[in-house]
């Protein structure tokens, strides 16, 4: 069973529309998530970090770790054609400097105008 | 602040040959570098993690003969392909991480192998 799986789409949706990306992880040990967003030909960018369960917001990005269930969330509100690029699920295995982070495969998104 | 370069961004070289990459952290000092590499509509996968002044960690199945790491100062780490062959052509991407930045890696903004 890999570590994080993510449903790699693609998704496409009308501009405004409210986008919702999922991963579900496999050890229940984990406690840092994060989503990255990485355009096409550049270097992921970290878009939020979540720390235990909960939920954190950012402007028009909402991250949602449900522990007991072992699912992460990205919800994206108002979507504009400038959020199409691919997101990327980590999480951070391991803690202190010998941490690591383990990727799902990303879903590449597409925002219609 | 937390910025990564990495040089070149696309490189395209002949199979048999070596070709090195650079990643570079600009305003910081970075005590681990992370190499990964990402194939077409696929995850990054670790390739190995150095430290500075020390032998890099490499993850199952990534071959150290093949894939040279060397992480000589705080700012500089250097990933040459050694006997390129077509199945490395790939995306390679950098990240880099410092005391001073906590636990969060900072990714450079890759570059492309093609080898022919």
């Amino acid at each position: 069973q890999k570590e994080v799986e993510q449903d790699p789409g693609p998704l496409s949706v009308p501009e405004g529309a409210i986008v919702s990306l999922n991963c579900t992880y496999s050890n229940s040990a984990f406690q840092y998530f994060m989503w990255y967003r990485q355009y096409s030909r550049k270097g992921p960018e970290l878009l939020m970090y979540t720390y235990s369960s909960g939920n954190k917001e950012d402007g028009r990005f909402t991250a949602q770790v449900d522990k007991s269930s072992k699912y992460i969330s990205l919800f994206i509100r108002d979507s504009q054609p400038s959020d199409s690029a691919t997101y990327l699920c980590a999480i951070r295995r391991g803690g202190g400097a010998t941490n690591k982070l383990i990727f799902g495969t990303g879903t590449l998104l597409a925002v219609q105008p | 602040g937390a910025v990564v370069s990495q040089h070149p961004s696309w490189v395209i070289c002949k199979s048999g040959t070596s070709v090195k990459i650079e990643c570079r952290s600009l305003d910081f000092q970075a005590t681990t570098m992370f190499w990964y590499r990402q194939f077409p509509k696929q995850s990054l996968m670790l390739m190995a993690t150095s430290n500075e002044g020390s032998k890099a960690t490499y993850e199952q199945g990534v071959e150290k003969d093949k894939f040279l790491i060397n992480h000589a100062s705080l700012t500089l780490s250097t990933l040459t392909v050694t006997s390129a062959h077509p199945e490395d052509s790939s995306f390679y991407i950098c990240s880099a991480r410092g005391i001073i930045q906590g636990y969060e890696q900072y990714f450079g903004p890759g570059t492309r192998l093609t080898v022919t």
